[in-house]
C-alpha cells in the first residue's frame, strides 16, 4: 500500500521559514517523479512544484520561484520542501504526491503564516 | 499555463439519481504522446484528494463503477450514474498535459 505522510507544518511569522518532509512507502520511491500540491483554507487546490526520479529537473509555480526548494532524498524515500521568506499567501495544507500527475496523496502538513 | 473551468461550482443531488459536472481547458489537453492527461480528483469533507479517473475515463483501483468520465480535446465530463450519500465533497479536474504547471480546476462541491 502506498503511503505518504507530510511532516514540518507549523505557525512562522512572515519571513520566516519552514522545512516540510514527506515519508513514503510501499513504492519505489527512486522510480517516481515526486510533487507539492498546497491548498489554502476553504481554497481550490494549487501545484506547487516536483521533482524528477534523480533530483536533476525540479519546477516550481511562479509565485514559489526563488522562495522554494524541492529536494529528495532517494535512499531516506523522503521528499522535502524547504520554504523561505514566507508570506501570508502561503498559509495553506502542503500535500505531497506520487507522479507528475498526482496518483496518490498524503494527509497534508498545515502551514500558517502570520505574525 | 493552461487554465481549467468547472461547472457546475456547486451541485445540489438527490441520492439515487445521477450527476454530471462538466471540465473545459482553455486548450487541448491531447500531448504529442497522443494521451490526454486530465484527471479528476474527489475530497471528501476532511479528507485529503483521492484521484477517480485518470487519462480522461480510466477508472482507478477501488474506485466505484458509477463513476464515469469522458471527453476530449477541450470538454471533459464527469458522471456520477447514481449518487450516493459517500459521494459528498468537492470533485476537481486536473490537466497534466501541458506542465509545469499541472492546473486544477476550481471544484465543484456535491451535497444533497
Amino acid at each position: 500500500e502506498v503511503q505518504l505522510v507530510e511532516s514540518g507544518g507549523g505557525l512562522v511569522q512572515p519571513g520566516g521559514s519552514l522545512r516540510l518532509s514527506c515519508a513514503a512507502s510501499g513504492f519505489t520511491f527512486s522510480t517516481y517523479w515526486m510533487t507539492w500540491v498546497r491548498q489554502a483554507p476553504g481554497k481550490g487546490l494549487e501545484w506547487v512544484a516536483n521533482i524528477k526520479q534523480d533530483g536533476s529537473e525540479k519546477y516550481y509555480v511562479d509565485s514559489v520561484k526563488g522562495r522554494f526548494t524541492i529536494s529528495r532524498d532517494n535512499a531516506k524515500n523522503s521528499l522535502y520542501l524547504q520554504m523561505n521568506n514566507l508570506r501570508a499567501e502561503d498559509s495553506a495544507v502542503y500535500y505531497c504526491a506520487r507522479e507528475v500527475r498526482c496518483r496518490d496523496w498524503g494527509q497534508g502538513t498545515l502551514v500558517t503564516v502570520s505574525s | 499555463d493552461v487554465v481549467m473551468t468547472q461547472s457546475p461550482l456547486s451541485l445540489p443531488v438527490t441520492l439515487g439519481q445521477p450527476a454530471s459536472i462538466s471540465c473545459r481547458s482553455s486548450q487541448s489537453l491531447v500531448h504529442s504522446d497522443g494521451n490526454t492527461y486530465l484527471n479528476w480528483f474527489q475530497q471528501r469533507p476532511g479528507q485529503s484528494p483521492r484521484r477517480l479517473i485518470y487519462k480522461v475515463s480510466n477508472r482507478d483501483s477501488g474506485v466505484p463503477d458509477r463513476f464515469s468520465g469522458s471527453g476530449s480535446g477541450t470538454d471533459f465530463t464527469l458522471k456520477i450514474s447514481r449518487v450516493e450519500a459517500e459521494d459528498v465533497g468537492v470533485y476537481y479536474c486536473m490537466q497534466g498535459t501541458h506542465w509545469p504547471p499541472c492546473t486544477f480546476g476550481p471544484g465543484t462541491k456535491v451535497d444533497i
